[in-house]
C-alpha cells in the first residue's frame, strides 16, 4: 500500500479534461514537500510532467497543470488526445520515512 | 545531454547478490544526490535508497533495509546498489535516477535511466 493515495484508474473522451488526485498525510505533502508528477507511456521509462506542484519542464504541454493543498495534490489534463493514454504517478518526500514515496499510480484511458 | 546507463541486472537464485551500476555523464555527478527506483512487473513506482551528493549519507526504504547498500564514486561517476539476500519480490526493473536540483535530496527525479531487470527465482 503506498503512502501517496492516487485512483487506480480514471478515463475521459478526446477533448475532456480528467483529474487525477493524490492524498497524503502530514509527513509529506501536508509538511509542505513539493508534489511531482510522472507520466510512463506503454512500454517506456517515467517521465517527469510537472514538478513542484505546478512546473512544467520543457516541452510538456500547457494540457498538463497540476496543483497542490493541504494534504493532496491534483493532476489535471484538458484536450484529452489518444497519446495522453498512460499511467501516472505522484511522487513527494516523506520525513517519517526519510525517503522518497510515490503513489500507486492511475491509469488514464481515453475512450 | 544527462545520460544515465544501468547494468548488471539478470536472473538470480533467492538468498543470492547482485551488484547493480550505473554510469552517469553530462552533469557534475558529484553536486547531485542519485537514487534508485523500483517497478515489479506491472506494479507502480517504489523508491528503493538514496545517497548524498558527497557519498557519505544515504537512506533506505524499509523494504531494502539491511539487504541492500547504496554508494556511489565521484571520480568514476558511477552509482551502484549491492543487493544481497534477494526474494523473489525484489523482482523488478530498477531505475537509477538524479535529483532534479544540486544538493537536494526532497525533490524530482529527472532524467530517469533506461532501467536493468532483476529477476529472483529458482
Amino acid at each position: 500500500q503506498s503512502v501517496l493515495t492516487q485512483p487506480p484508474s480514471v478515463s475521459g473522451a478526446p477533448g475532456q479534461r480528467v483529474t487525477i488526485s493524490c492524498t497524503g498525510s502530514n509527513f509529506n505533502i501536508g509538511a509542505g514537500y513539493g508534489v511531482h508528477w510522472y507520466q510512463q507511456l506503454p512500454g517506456t521509462t517515467p517521465k517527469l510532467l510537472i514538478y513542484v506542484n505546478n512546473n512544467r519542464p520543457s516541452g510538456v504541454p500547457e494540457r498538463f497543470s497540476a496543483s497542490k493543498s493541504g494534504t493532496s495534490a491534483s493532476l489535471v489534463i484538458t484536450g484529452l488526445q489518444a497519446a495522453d493514454e498512460a499511467d501516472y504517478y505522484c511522487q513527494s518526500y516523506d520525513s517519517s520515512l526519510s525517503g522518497s514515496i510515490f503513489g500507486g499510480g492511475t491509469k488514464l484511458t481515453v475512450l | 545531454e544527462v545520460q544515465l546507463l544501468e547494468s548488471g541486472g539478470g536472473l538470480v537464485q533467492p538468498g543470492g547478490s547482485l551488484r547493480l551500476s550505473c554510469a552517469a555523464s553530462g552533469f557534475t555527478f558529484s553536486n547531485y544526490a542519485m537514487s534508485w527506483v523500483r517497478q515489479a512487473p506491472g506494479k507502480g513506482l517504489e523508491w528503493v535508497s538514496l545517497i548524498y551528493s558527497g557519498g557519505r549519507s544515504t537512506s533506505y526504504a524499509d523494504s531494502v533495509k539491511g539487504r541492500f547498500t547504496i554508494s556511489r564514486d565521484n571520480s568514476w561517476n558511477t552509482l551502484y546498489l549491492q543487493m544481497n539476500s534477494l526474494r523473489a519480490e525484489d523482482t523488478a526493473v530498477y531505475y537509477c535516477v538524479k535529483f532534479g536540483q544540486q544538493l537536494d535530496i526532497y525533490n524530482w527525479f529527472d532524467p530517469w535511466g533506461q532501467g536493468t531487470l532483476v529477476t529472483v527465482s529458482s
